[in-house]
């Protein structure tokens, strides 16, 4: 099963507006929480990262907010670009000694019109 | 300083043969995983590769197996491919047990298409 969910599927911001993109996850074992951009041809690269224990930690023109009782986090893009498109990616991980593996949402493709 | 570099970008393989993929790590991480990223869709991982074992698996079949050799790279093999095995297949290296800011670092992937 789909162990963190994303919406919306895709996304078109005017230039100077706000993105928002949100990630809904299950298991409460999971304690990092990333969000990955992918352009078209390339591979998924970190942008910014959450740990529980903060509900909001920003960079830049990127802010994660975390709820961790309504188990759900957001990407808020501000100032949206046209050097933004692209398809965003959640994830969420735990950190066991023994490895860990990345859940990825189904991924939001985002377009900035000029 | 390198990132991950995967090799093919591209490759074309025709139903029931095998493939091999390769995977340099970043420098200084010791940990490989691989993803199977299909069209539209996020990646899944496959598995996770650490002091030359597989340390964790995903949901995949047999005919999906690995190896790390001592210098941290990697390789993935498919065997006897199925349509359904075209993707573009992803290696994130890490540095085992820091997660921290970094997470992963993904390479750009091969894009497999089986024919």
């Amino acid at each position: 099963q789909q162990q963190v969910k994303q919406s919306p599927q895709s996304l078109i911001v005017q230039k100077g507006g706000i993105s928002i993109i949100n990630c809904a996850y299950e298991n409460t074992a999971f304690d990092y929480f990333p969000w990955y951009q992918q352009f078209p041809g390339k591979g998924p690269a970190l942008l910014i990262a959450i740990r529980p224990d903060v509900s909001e930690k920003k960079e830049g023109r990127f802010t994660i907010s975390f709820n961790k009782s309504a188990k759900q986090f957001s990407l808020h893009i501000m100032d949206s670009q046209p050097g933004d498109s692209a398809t965003y990616f959640c994830a969420a991980s735990w950190s066991p000694n023994t490895g860990n593996q990345f859940y990825f949402g189904t991924g939001t493709s985002l377009t900035v019109i000029p | 300083d390198a990132g991950v570099t995967q090799s093919p970008t591209h490759l074309i393989k025709t139903r029931g043969q095998q493939v091999t993929l390769r995977c340099s790590p970043k420098s200084g991480h010791d940990t490989v995983s691989w993803y199977q990223q299909a069209l539209g869709q996020g990646p899944q991982f496959i598995f996770q590769y650490y002091e030359e074992e597989e340390r964790q698996r995903g949901n995949f079949p047999d005919r999906f197996s690995g190896h790390q050799f001592p210098n941290y790279s990697s390789e993935l093999n498919v065997n006897a491919l199925l349509l359904g095995d075209s993707a573009l297949y992803l290696c994130a290296s890490s540095l085992d047990g820091v997660l921290s800011n970094y997470g992963y670092t993904f390479g750009s992937g091969t894009r497999l298409t089986v024919v």
